[in-house]
């Protein structure tokens, strides 16, 4: 069964330094999204994006993130001078149209992001 | 803002027992309500899904049970196993496509 594929599993940075977390959504999906869950608590959305441009972002999702899919296979979200509270488990998710058109989202593995 | 609000924060059931998980959502305009399972260390996994315009759906020992007057719905998972140990949530989407979460349910079915 075809998967989002995340990578690194973890990524240690400094505070203040830029990281970019990748991701391959499964190769027919169109819609692509992020999503952060800090430990313990709930998954939340950041970020999606479609046809090349973000579709809808919450609050979260600040100047200091952004989206881009480089290339036809990777999906990345960079963070440019990353925060204590930056620290969480990053997930990547895609989906082949919108969900409550029985298109629902799947999602990877995750990365697993410690600032110091 | 809470927009999906999910209960208990933990359940312990024994094996072959009925486990229940309730979800409460504000937001009328959502459309769509998936659960997703979780084992450590990895994503969420679609258990199952329900639109509103059903009160109910089943797939295998897993059931959705739906209230839309009442703004609720609360998965049932039948002679829970030792394998269904893991933590639950619940979401919702409306028109944005992007989903609310619930605060998770961590399951562990007891032998």
């Amino acid at each position: 069964e075809p998967e989002v594929t995340q990578t690194p599993s973890h990524q240690v940075t400094q505070m203040g330094q830029e990281v970019i977390l990748r991701c391959v959504p499964i190769s027919n999906h169109l819609y692509f999204y992020w999503y952060r869950q800090i430990l313990g608590q709930k998954v939340e959305f950041l970020v999606s994006f479609y046809n090349n441009e973000i579709s809808e972002k919450s609050e979260i999702f600040d100047d200091q993130f952004s989206v881009e899919r480089p290339d036809g296979s990777n999906f990345t979200l960079k963070i440019r001078s990353t925060k204590l509270e930056d620290s969480a488990m990053y997930f990547c998710a895609s989906s082949a149209g919108v969900a409550r058109g029985n298109q629902p989202q799947h999602f990877g593995d995750g990365t697993r992001l410690s600032i110091l | 803002q809470q927009q999906v609000k999910q209960s208990p924060q933990s359940l312990i059931v024994q094996k072959g027992g009925i486990s229940i998980i309730n979800c409460a959502y504000e937001n009328t305009a959502f459309d769509y309500f998936p659960w997703y399972q979780q084992f450590p260390g990895k994503g969420p996994a679609l258990l199952i899904a329900i639109r509103p315009d059903v009160s109910e759906k089943k797939e295998g020992r897993f059931t959705i049970s739906f209230n839309k007057s009442a703004k609720q719905f609360s998965l049932h998972i039948m002679d829970s196993q030792p394998g269904d140990s893991a933590t639950y949530f619940c979401a919702a989407e409306g028109g944005a496509n992007n989903l609310f979460f619930g605060t998770g349910t961590r399951l562990t079915v007891i032998p």
